[in-house]
């Protein structure tokens, strides 16, 4: 099945810097989706990617789907304390998700 | 109203002994799973159900064995736990799409199993 690699697998940023996680393929994906997991909770839907060079904004932050399908990214403009978590990628394949090892992302205020 | 909600939230147990987590979604969809998630926060699939039937099966070791008895529950028995089996849980459930687009997993809140 597809499978993703994801970098880096912590990130620690002061509060008003960028953050960015990747997530790669050595194949090509039909899809992509990003979650995020506040600490002690559970992943919650973010977004979905499914076209190539494909770009979605929300607030802050921005997605992208690389032109060859095979890598993504999500990218947070001035990080506020409310972003930590972990974040993860994922494609949706055979019926089942398969999940990157997850960015954990840390904010220092 | 919660979609995806698993009891119990917190079990802590000794080894050997057997326990069991259940699972309900409200969402009305096909598909339900059990994920787990160990120390490192690597989100693993282990089963799925489509309308109560066993579609995946990840290599999973037989002393845990999911039974789905309507397409709105998805319980998680674990037979003579064992240390390696402290993880948290996650049930969740989705729409399976025909459409290329993939589909949304909707997780419960997880829950947190301790085998000391």
């Amino acid at each position: 099945g597809q499978q993703v690699m994801q970098i880096p697998q912590y990130q620690h940023v002061q509060e008003g810097e960028d953050f960015t996680t990747y997530c790669n393929s050595s194949t090509t994906l039909s899809n992509i989706q990003w979650y995020k997991q506040r600490p002690g909770g559970h992943p919650v839907f973010l977004i979905q990617l499914v076209k190539s060079g494909e770009v979605k904004k929300q607030k802050r932050l921005t997605f992208q789907f690389g032109e060859a399908k095979k890598n993504s990214s999500l990218h947070i403009t001035a990080t506020q304390t409310t972003d930590v978590g972990t974040y993860f990628c994922a494609v949706f394949d055979a019926g089942k998700s398969t999940f990157g090892d997850g960015t954990t992302l840390t904010v220092k205020p | 109203d919660t979609a995806v909600s698993q009891t119990p939230k917190y079990l802590v147990t000794q080894m050997g002994n057997d326990k069991s987590i259940k699972c309900e979604q409200n969402l009305g969809h096909d598909t339900m799973y059990w994920y787990k998630q160990d120390s490192k926060k690597f989100l693993k699939i282990m089963f799925s159900y489509n309308n109560k039937e066993l579609i995946i099966n990840e290599t999973v070791p037989n002393r845990f064995s999911p039974k789905s008895p309507d397409k709105a529950h998805l319980n998680l028995h674990i037979n003579s736990l064992e240390l390696g089996d402290s993880a948290v849980y996650f049930c969740a459930s989705s729409q399976v799409s025909r459409i290329l687009s993939g589909n949304t997993i909707y997780f419960g809140e997880g829950s947190w199993l301790t085998v000391v």
